[in-house]
């Protein structure tokens, strides 16, 4: 089947490293992602990890990908009162990547 | 310059009525896609076209009929509107062909009243 879970929630002091969780279920994934969608806005791209990768480093963002345990996370170091959002995970299935499933979503909220 | 635009941003509609929401991009991507996303923020795929050609169509009501006249629009026609058909719709675009990267419109907001 496909699947895609998070936890629904995550608050971090600002400065602090958030760590955001996904398992998905299809082992037939191309791409995995994760989108950012601020208040009341679309979803913006954040990064992504081509399935046969394990780690990937942009700026802020590691993404790291266990295949194996099918679990994908999401780590934003010096997180910052920017960072509020919600964050989902995706992944494309099939070779022409035609579906892309959505976990649900996790609020990430800032304390400072 | 928008990659990808939906038309209108807020829809608020009666209860019975037919409806569409265009969605055109500008990318030249053969993927187009329509996504409906909940009170609770879940995302979930409805269509999906290839090349003008319907390749997904979920567990979707028949009054929901998307039409795609080329390969840059994808429309979504909705009859007879339900309460439950509120939520933001979500169009997207992607190169296929294990593509990187999903581009969003900003979603139309539908109520039904």
């Amino acid at each position: 089947g496909e699947d895609v879970e998070q936890s629904l929630f995550l608050s971090v002091r600002e400065g602090d490293s958030s760590v955001i969780n996904c398992t998905y279920t299809d082992s037939s994934s191309t791409y995995l992602y994760w989108y950012k969608q601020e208040p009341g806005a679309g979803l913006q791209l954040l990064t992504y990890i081509f399935s046969n990768m394990d780690m990937k480093q942009d700026q802020r963002l590691t993404v790291l990908l266990n295949k194996k345990d099918k679990h994908l996370s999401l780590r934003i170091a010096d997180t910052q009162t920017g960072d509020s959002a919600i964050y989902f995970c995706a992944e494309s299935i099939g070779s022409s990547a035609s579906k892309i499933i959505f976990g649900s979503g996790t609020r990430l909220s800032i304390r400072p | 310059d928008t990659a990808v635009s939906q038309t209108p941003k807020y829809l608020v509609t009666q209860m019975g009525n037919d409806k569409s929401i265009k969605c055109e991009q500008n990318l030249g991507h053969d993927t187009m896609y329509w996504y409906k996303q909940d009170s609770k923020k879940f995302l979930k795929i409805m269509f999906s076209y290839n090349n003008k050609e319907l390749i997904i169509n979920e567990t979707v009501p028949n009054r929901f009929s998307p039409k795609s006249p080329d390969k840059a629009h994808l429309n979504l026609h909705i009859n007879s509107l339900e309460l439950g058909d509120s939520a933001v719709y979500f169009c997207a675009s992607s190169q296929g062909q294990g593509s990187t990267e999903a581009f969003f419109g900003q979603g139309t907001r539908l109520t039904v009243v």
